[in-house]
Parts: C-alpha cells; sequence; structure tokens
C-alpha cells in the first residue's frame, strides 16, 4: 500500500526556518517524481515544488523560489521541503504528494498534510 | 502562469441528479487538465488526469471532457459520498497550477 507521511510542520515566526520531511513507503520511491502541494486556511490548491526522480531537475513556484529548496533521499525513501525566510502568506497546509507514473505534474497520491503557521 | 477559473463557485444539488463542473484556461492547454476531489480535513484525490482518464479506483459516473481552454467535469448521478469540492489542475506549463474550486453542496 502506497504511503506518504508527512512531518515537521509547526508554528515559526516571520523570517524563520523550518524543514519539512515526507517518509515514503509502498512504492519503489527513486521511480517517481515527487511534489509539495500547499492549501493556506479556507483556500484553494497551490503547487509548490517538484523533483525529478534522482533530483536533476527540480521546479518552484514563483513565490518561493530563493527561499525554498525541494530535494529527496532515495536511500532512505524520503522528500524533504526546506524552507526559509519564511513569511505569513506561507502559513498553509504542505502536503507531499507523488507524481503519476509518466503523467508528470499530476499526483495521484498524498500524504496527510502538516500545518505551518507562519506568525509572530 | 496559466490561470484556471472554475465555475460556478457553489453547486447545490441533490442525491441522484446530474453535475457539471467548468474550468477554463487562461491559455491553450491542450488536454493536460487533472480534476481532484477534496472533501474537509483530508488531502485531494486524483479523480481524473488528461482531460477524460479516470485514475485508478474511481467510479464510472465521473467523466471528464475538453480541450484547449474549456473543460468540464460531469458526476452523473450523485451520491452521498461525492459532495465534497472539486478542483481542476493543468500541468500544460510550469508552475502548475489549479482553480479555486467548485464546491457540490446538498441542496
Amino acid at each position: 500500500e502506497v504511503q506518504l507521511v508527512d512531518s515537521g510542520g509547526g508554528l515559526v515566526q516571520p523570517g524563520g526556518s523550518l524543514r519539512l520531511s515526507c517518509a515514503a513507503s509502498g512504492f519503489t520511491f527513486s521511480s517517481y517524481w515527487m511534489s509539495w502541494v500547499r492549501q493556506a486556511p479556507g483556500k484553494g490548491l497551490e503547487w509548490v515544488a517538484n523533483i525529478k526522480q534522482d533530483g536533476s531537475d527540480k521546479y518552484y513556484v514563483d513565490s518561493v523560489k530563493g527561499r525554498f529548496i525541494i530535494s529527496r533521499d532515495n536511500a532512505k525513501n524520503s522528500l524533504f521541503l526546506q524552507m526559509n525566510s519564511l513569511r505569513v502568506d506561507d502559513t498553509a497546509v504542505y502536503y507531499c504528494a507523488r507524481d503519476l507514473d509518466k503523467v508528470r505534474g499530476v499526483s495521484d497520491y498524498w500524504g496527510q498534510g502538516t500545518l505551518v503557521t507562519v506568525s509572530s | 502562469e496559466i490561470v484556471l477559473t472554475q465555475s460556478p463557485a457553489t453547486l447545490s444539488l441533490s442525491p441522484g441528479e446530474r453535475a457539471t463542473l467548468s474550468c477554463r484556461a487562461s491559455q491553450n492547454i491542450s488536454i493536460y487538465l487533472a480534476w481532484y476531489q477534496q472533501k474537509p480535513g483530508q488531502a485531494p484525490r486524483l479523480l481524473i488526469y488528461d482531460t477524460s482518464n479516470r485514475a485508478t479506483g474511481i467510479p464510472a459516473r465521473f467523466s471528464g471532457s475538453g480541450s484547449g481552454t474549456d473543460f468540464t467535469l460531469t458526476i452523473s448521478s450523485l451520491e452521498p459520498e461525492d459532495f465534497a469540492v472539486y478542483s481542476c489542475q493543468q500541468r500544460r506549463n510550469w508552475p502548475r497550477t489549479f482553480g479555486q474550486g467548485t464546491k457540490v453542496e446538498i441542496k
């Protein structure tokens, strides 16, 4: 059974940093593109970042470029999102998601989400 | 950035009725549109990808159509578990973008 377990969220002050993790199981992690998607309270979904199977290609939404870094450790079946210079408008539930095989950019399995709150 | 506009914002229907949801793209995205369902407190669930392909385990009452800039998700006969928020998403260009969602509520 495919499972994605998000962790690492919490309360952080503006300008602070946080590192999110996603533990994957039940599939060959190294064979899939992976994504982070977020959802601000009461708002719609926003795609944040995407990473290729071997980590050689990464894409980001403009609002997080230069502040967030997506990475992965295929030996540990783990996906990460390093978030720096956090702003109040980064407050959201963050989901890790697996991209559908051969359909990059569409996610067929999602974690349960981890809440990041940026507030003073 | 490609903007996706969903309509209506809210759809009030009864179980057994047909639901028709619209998603319009700000530029041509060919067939590269997906639909997700989301219930309160839950992660999104992929329903349809590349306009009309149902994801694994998705019932046949869900269907998608369209191309270019205009797309439709149809639920042929609403079941009680179908009342939720539906979002479209394009994968034609980076960044991937989502519509703002259509809430299907019980009338």
